[in-house]
């Protein structure tokens, strides 16, 4: 069975820095392109990132683009977020998806001083 | 980047009935287009991808249509569970782009 586990959420301060992980298992993780879509509570869905298998091409949202940066370990099936200059409208639900299949529950991030 | 507009944002409908939301594309996705169903509080679960097919382990009472610009999702018979948000998803061109949802309500 395809588990994706989001950890790593939290409150932070405007202008500071998060780092998001994605916990995979049930599946070879080193085949598949990843992504993270947030999602504002109560509102929809918004592609964020993804990463291809081997981690060499990634492409943002030009909302994070430059602020945000996508990778994955490959040898612990873990797929990461490192959020940098956040803001709050980067307050949001993120979900780690498996090619935009299989979706994790999501790690809440809540930009507010 | 691509607009997904999404038709109605709101639909109640009674269990049983024949339901039909559309997904419209600003531009032509060629049939690379997934619907979505999301639960409050849940991840999103795919119901449909290349705008046609059934997800394994989807209900067939879900089916899905069209191509170019313009995608229907269709539920047959509205069962209770049923009732949830929905959204469309294009991944012809990145960014991928949603719909902006359809609720669906118990009438």
């Amino acid at each position: 069975e395809v588990q994706l586990v989001e950890s790593g959420g939290g409150i932070v301060q405007p202008g500071g820095s998060l780092r998001l992980s994605c916990a995979a298992s049930g599946f070879t993780f080193s085949r598949d392109w990843m992504h993270w879509v947030r999602q504002v509570p109560g509102k929809g869905l918004v592609w964020v990132s993804r990463i291809n298998s081997d981690g060499t091409t990634a492409d943002y949202a030009g909302s994070v683009q430059g602020r945000f940066t996508i990778s994955r370990d490959n040898a612990k099936n873990t797929l990461h977020l490192q959020m940098s200059s956040l803001r709050a409208e980067d307050t949001a639900v993120y979900f780690c998806t498996r090619d935009l299949v299989a979706w994790g529950q999501g790690t809440l991030v809540t930009v507010s001083s | 980047d691509i607009q997904m507009t999404q038709s109605p944002s709101s639909l109640s409908a009674s269990v049983g009935d024949r339901v039909t939301i559309t997904c419209r594309a600003s531009q032509d996705i060629k049939d690379y287009l997934g619907w979505y169903q999301q639960k409050p509080g849940k991840a999103p679960k795919r119901l449909i991808y290349a705008a046609s097919n059934l997800q394994s382990g989807v209900p067939p009472r879900f089916s899905g249509s069209g191509s170019g610009s313009e995608f229907t999702l269709t539920i047959s018979s509205l069962q209770p569970e049923d009732f949830a948000t929905y959204y469309c998803l294009q991944h012809n061109t990145y960014p991928v782009t949603f719909g902006q949802g359809t609720k669906l309500e118990i009438k």
